[in-house]
């Protein structure tokens, strides 16, 4: 199976401070394969970026992603009161598809 | 607008089984793959099989083969998931989603309690 090591596990941010998350593979995968979800707190997750780089409907521009092979990342340019979530990658290229053990983003 | 309705919370015994219902409105049922992901509590995701309703087809993560049973019912727009042989480590929050390459609507999920 392909392990995902995210990190950091968690973040203290101020708001309109930019944070960054990697999501780093036990082996390569395709970008077209890569995603990030948001799960708030009581909620189910929600997707936020496929394909490594694109934002899924309604999620707002600062939210992106980018990376390839095994490294990737997720940014958000300017964290606000409503992204305080944990935020997960997941990988769809090999069965088992699999889950990064997410990083939990609060505010400071 | 898509939508999937999972059944409610379910208590069960240990050594019982348990079957939930995802029922999928907005969308062409039959299109699209609808996986089920397991959260055990304040725990990561996660994945433990898909199935193409269309066909029947089913994809399962080896750890839950022998767990998991995964069905639908095209005449109602519904998928459904078994889980046998109930132990603690099943206690947890299953969510249905639809697969299209990544999971871009869940269900709320369902809480399956195991306790005696």
């Amino acid at each position: 199976a392909i392990v995902l090591n995210q990190s950091p596990s968690s973040i203290i941010a101020s708001q309109g401070e930019k944070v960054t998350i990697t999501c780093r593979a036990s082996s390569s995968i395709s970008s077209n394969y890569l995603h990030w979800y948001q799960q708030k707190p009581g909620a189910f997750p929600k997707l936020v970026i496929y394909s490594t780089s694109y934002r899924a409907s309604g999620v707002p521009s600062r939210f992106s992603g980018s990376g390839s092979g095994t490294s990737y990342s997720f940014t958000i340019s300017r964290v606000e009161a409503e992204d305080v979530a944990t935020y997960y990658c997941q990988q769809g290229s090999s069965n088992p598809y699999t889950f990064g053990a997410g990083t939990k983003l609060e505010l400071k | 607008q898509v939508k999937l309705l999972q059944s409610g919370a379910a208590l069960v015994k240990p050594g019982a089984s348990v079957k939930m219902s995802c029922k999928a409105s907005g969308y062409t049922f039959t299109d699209y793959w609808v996986s089920w992901v397991k959260q055990s509590h304040g725990k990561s995701l996660e994945w433990i099989g898909e199935i193409y309703p269309n066909s029947g087809a089913t994809n399962f993560n080896e750890k839950f083969k022998g767990k998991a049973t995964l069905t639908v019912d095209k005449s109602t727009s519904t998928a459904y998931m078994e889980l046998s042989r109930l132990t603690s480590e099943d206690s947890a929050i299953y969510y249905c989603t639809r697969d299209f390459y990544y999971f871009d609507y869940w269900g709320q999920g369902v809480m399956v309690t195991v306790s005696s």
